[in-house]
């Protein structure tokens, strides 16, 4: 069975880093893309990007580069999405999900919530 | 970046009722539209990819339909566990896009 299991809330000083995990199970870790996505109350969903972990190819929205780095650890078989700078408009929610083979996102994690405040 | 223009952006239904929510890309995304439901407090959940695909396991009820520029989620009796936010997705470019959402309540 296909899991996506997501670290907990964070609570973070704006400036600062915040790295969240995506920790999956059941699959093959390094052949499938993981995405992932941002929501904001009254913002809807944002597409932030994608990791192929086998390889460590990424793609990114625009608006999110020099703000999420993703990387992944075949090892335990985790992605990861590291966000900087952190200031009041990244306290969001923060979903990571499987993009399968034929095309769609068919597992979500549960979301990670990062409020950032001072 | 490929704008999705969601309708409406709120509505009442009966239960037993069609509804249909509707997606305009700003360009044509050759069927690779996907819906998805969000419950309050949950992820989201696929219901249909590639334009018309049903996810294994959603209920038949569940329709997506469209080409070119232009999709749409019928549900064609509606439920009260239905009620939520619905949002369609293109993923023919980079970046994927989201539609605003459809926040469906009973009626």
């Amino acid at each position: 069975q296909v899991q996506l299991q997501q670290s907990g809330s964070e609570l973070m000083k704006p400036g600062a880093s915040v790295k969240i995990s995506c920790k999956t199970t059941g699959y093959t870790f390094s052949s499938y893309w993981i995405e992932w996505v941002k929501q904001r109350p009254g913002h809807g969903l944002e597409w932030i990007g994608e990791i192929l972990p086998g390889s460590g190819s990424t793609n990114y929205n625009e608006k999110f580069k020099g703000k999420a780095t993703f990387t992944a650890d075949t090892s335990s078989n985790t992605a990861y999405m590291q966000l900087s700078s952190l200031t009041s408009e990244d306290s969001a929610v923060y979903y990571c999900a499987r993009l399968e083979e034929m095309g769609y996102f068919d597992v979500w994690g549960a979301g990670t919530t990062v409020t950032v405040s001072s | 970046d490929i704008k999705m223009t969601q309708s409406p952006s709120s509505m009442y239904a009966s239960l037993g009722e069609r509804v249909i929510i509707t997606c305009r890309a700003r360009q044509d995304i050759n069927n690779y539209s996907s819906w998805f439901q969000q419950k309050p407090g949950k992820s989201p959940k696929t219901l249909i990819y590639r334009a018309n695909i049903l996810v294994d396991g959603v209920p038949s009820r569940f329709c997506g339909s469209g080409s070119g520029q232009d999709y749409s989620l019928t549900i064609s009796s509606l439920e009260f566990e239905d009620m939520g936010i619905y949002y369609c997705l293109q993923y023919d470019e980079f970046p994927f896009t989201f539609g605003s959402g459809t926040k469906l309540e009973i009626k």
